[in-house]
């Protein structure tokens, strides 16, 4: 099946950084899905970005489909950006499954 | 609407001992899929159902079925709870399959311990 590669695995900033997120997939997708777990468990999606860029406020992401990996770029980081950020991707022609990556842990400090 | 909820929040079971994980969402949502996460593993697909009376195997189905009669309601059983089932389950939905381009919403979850 399809292999979801995140990193890094974990990232400490300072309030106000930038940060980059990666994930590496190995295989042709139709869905690929940004997702942030804050501190308390929540699942929220951040994104449905299988190929291109998009933005929604501090944070975009980018989708390279030809090149198999997606970006997730978080500017001016806040405290309350801290949390597990995962990818999710399904493959083309596979069937109904969302494969999850590992995650990147994120904390920012004040 | 509600959205996506899970019962219940938390649950201690006895090697053995059998147990139903409730989902439930409002959203009228074809697709619906159980994962369970476990530290530094991710998310794992369990089962997943693209509508009424349909259901399908994930990456990690053995020691659980489900069933889905109604479009609303998506319930994970444990026949037989081991200690290895010990995680927390999410519960999520989408309008239609994960293929279509749809995201998900996920429950609060629910964290079992079996001792």
């Amino acid at each position: 099946g399809i292999q979801v590669e995140q990193s890094p695995p974990d990232l400490i900033l300072q309030e106000g950084a930038n940060s980059t997120l990666r994930c590496n997939f190995s295989d042709s997708v139709n869905n690929l899905q940004w997702f942030h777990q804050n501190p308390w468990g929540q699942l929220i999606n951040l994104f449905y970005i299988p190929s291109g860029t998009k933005q929604n406020g501090r944070l975009s992401a980018t989708t390279v489909a030809t090149e198999r990996y997606s970006l997730l770029y978080i500017s001016s980081s806040q405290t309350t950006d801290s949390g597990v950020y995962f990818c999710a991707v399904k493959s083309k022609g596979g069937s109904e499954k969302l494969v999850f990556g590992k995650g990147t842990k994120l904390t920012v400090n004040p | 609407n509600a959205g996506v909820t899970q019962t219940p929040k938390f649950q201690v079971l006895k090697t053995g001992q059998s147990m139903t994980l409730q989902c439930a969402q409002d959203m009228n949502h074809e697709y619906m899929s159980w994962y369970r996460q476990d530290p530094g593993m991710g998310l794992r697909l369990i089962h997943y159902s693209v509508g009424a009376g349909i259901t399908d195997q994930g990456e990690v189905p053995n020691g659980y079925n489900v069933s889905r009669s109604t479009t609303e309601d998506f319930p994970l059983r444990l026949l037989s709870a081991a200690p290895s089932q010990t995680s927390v389950y999410f519960c999520a939905s989408s309008p239609a399959g994960v293929g279509r381009g749809d995201t998900q919403y996920f429950g609060p979850g629910t964290r079992l311990t079996v001792l």
